[in-house]
């Protein structure tokens, strides 16, 4: 069956730290990859995404993700966290041929504390 | 350019009610995707919307409808609400034709009493 596992629900680091967000996929083949961020009570707003190509992707906000195709994984990771960072974090894959249809992870709450 | 816009905010019925959302698209966009997400989940597709024709649909029943106008715009419908209905309802504009990001809307968060 087709899944978007995302393992931790819920993450809290210290301003300053690294943050690394798993996510794991299962699907046929290669889907297209996002990571999304939701504040709360907020809309979706995309962080990065990988259609194909090199493997470590940039996003905005100082984020970047890693696509390892031998472990179906696109980890999202930081490598200094702000305050402002703290939010809802979605994985998201879009199976190739199925248009832009998004399947999401259940996501990880991100806590950063002082 | 004008992102995704969805109307009303906020929502409140009752039981056996019908509701309708309405979102905008984003400028240039020709496809709109509606999705739900209860309280601590993750977004779950409801369906797609591509030259006004239903693009593919996720695991919800007929009593949620949709349209889709010639200016891309849509509508959700939901007849006969359902308790289980509350969320937050979130519509996604992007552009048919290959791998494409979508652009999301603040959403209406529906609660059903």
């Amino acid at each position: 069956a087709q899944s978007v596992t995302q393992p931790d629900i819920h993450i809290t680091v210290s301003e300053g730290a690294s943050l690394e967000l798993r996510c794991n996929y299962s699907y046929g083949a290669t889907p297209y990859l996002f990571w999304y961020v939701q504040s709360p009570g907020q809309g979706l707003q995309l962080l990065l995404k990988y259609f194909s190509g090199d493997t470590l992707v940039q996003g905005i906000k100082g984020f970047e993700a890693e696509f390892k195709r031998s472990q179906s994984s696109f980890n999202l990771r930081k490598p200094s966290v702000h305050w402002s960072d703290a939010a809802e974090y979605f994985c998201a894959v879009g199976p190739r041929g199925t248009g832009n249809q998004f399947y999401f992870g259940t996501g990880t709450s991100l806590t950063v504390i002082p | 350019e004008t992102g995704v816009t969805q109307s009303p905010t906020h929502l409140i019925k009752t039981r056996g009610q019908q509701v309708t959302l309405r979102c905008s698209s984003q400028s240039g966009h020709n496809t709109v995707s509606w999705y739900q997400q209860a309280l601590g989940q993750g977004p779950q597709f409801i369906f797609q919307y591509y030259r006004e024709e239903e693009n593919g649909r996720g695991n919800f029943p007929p009593r949620f409808s949709g349209l889709q106008f010639p200016n891309y715009s849509s509508e959700l419908n939901v007849n006969a609400l359902e308790l289980d209905d509350s969320a937050l309802y979130l519509c996604a504009s992007s552009l048919a034709g290959g791998p494409s990001e979508q652009f999301f809307g603040p959403g209406t968060r529906l609660t059903v009493l």
